[in-house]
């Protein structure tokens, strides 16, 4: 009953490193999300895919790139880290017409 | 733009006292309205909906109503337990073809034994 997986759950890099987060559902769910959590912010969209194949900007996606490899797994790649992109970022799928989504348990990252 | 504006934290409360968070909303057309919660180190679960007006959402004791009229969706809960300490979110999706969810702040609630 894995739901929705995030890996890794921490993770420090330096300024100008690169990384992706893995994000992978199990519930053949079509629309993939990844937020990102900043305190006193809630929770703000980076990017989405509504459909496999389809990928979409949210309200903050610069500095970020995804990839819907496939109907399961949705990754979120920072290309060049910087200290502002310091956060938990969370994925999370939904299918249409239910409303709400599920989310993974988060990726705390931090940028030195 | 769609927005949620929900009550500022942190709120204290003492075990099985009356819980109430505010949450109002900004839409065009009819969203759905959530509550999430978060609790420490763990990612958002899904505590109740309603997905038009008048509808009654409850879950665990939780309840909240959606007030087309008075465009809000406040989180009620009449007796809390230390157990529901957490991060309470509000949160709103329009639907269509991306089901995206737009989230409140979010509000702290810590429950003293």
């Amino acid at each position: 009953n894995a739901g929705v997986t995030q890996t890794p759950k921490f993770q420090v890099l330096k300024t100008g490193q690169s990384m992706t987060l893995q994000c992978a559902q199990d519930m053949n769910h079509n629309s993939m999300y990844w937020y990102r959590q900043d305190p006193g912010m809630g929770l703000r969209l980076i990017y989405y895919s509504a459909s496999e194949g389809t990928t979409d900007k949210g309200e903050v996606p610069n500095g970020y790139n995804v990839s819907r490899l496939n109907k399961r797994e949705f990754s979120l790649r920072l290309e060049s880290a910087a200290p502002s992109q310091t956060s938990v970022y969370f994925c999370a799928s939904s299918e249409i017409g239910t409303g709400g989504a599920f989310f993974g348990q988060g990726t705390r990252l931090t940028v030195v | 733009g769609n927005s949620v504006t929900q009550m500022e934290g942190p709120v204290t409360l003492s075990e099985e006292a009356f819980l109430t968070i505010n949450c109002t909303y900004t839409a065009t057309g009819y969203p759905s309205l959530f509550w999430y919660v978060q609790y420490p180190g763990e990612g958002l679960q899904l505590l109740l909906k309603a997905t038009k007006a008048d509808d009654k959402g409850s879950n665990k004791g939780f309840e909240a109503t959606y007030r087309k009229e008075t465009t809000s969706f406040h989180l009620e809960k009449g007796s809390v337990q230390v157990s529901d300490s957490a991060v309470y979110f509000c949160a709103l999706s329009d639907g269509g073809a991306t089901n995206k969810l737009i989230f409140g702040t979010g509000t702290l609630l810590a429950v003293q034994p």
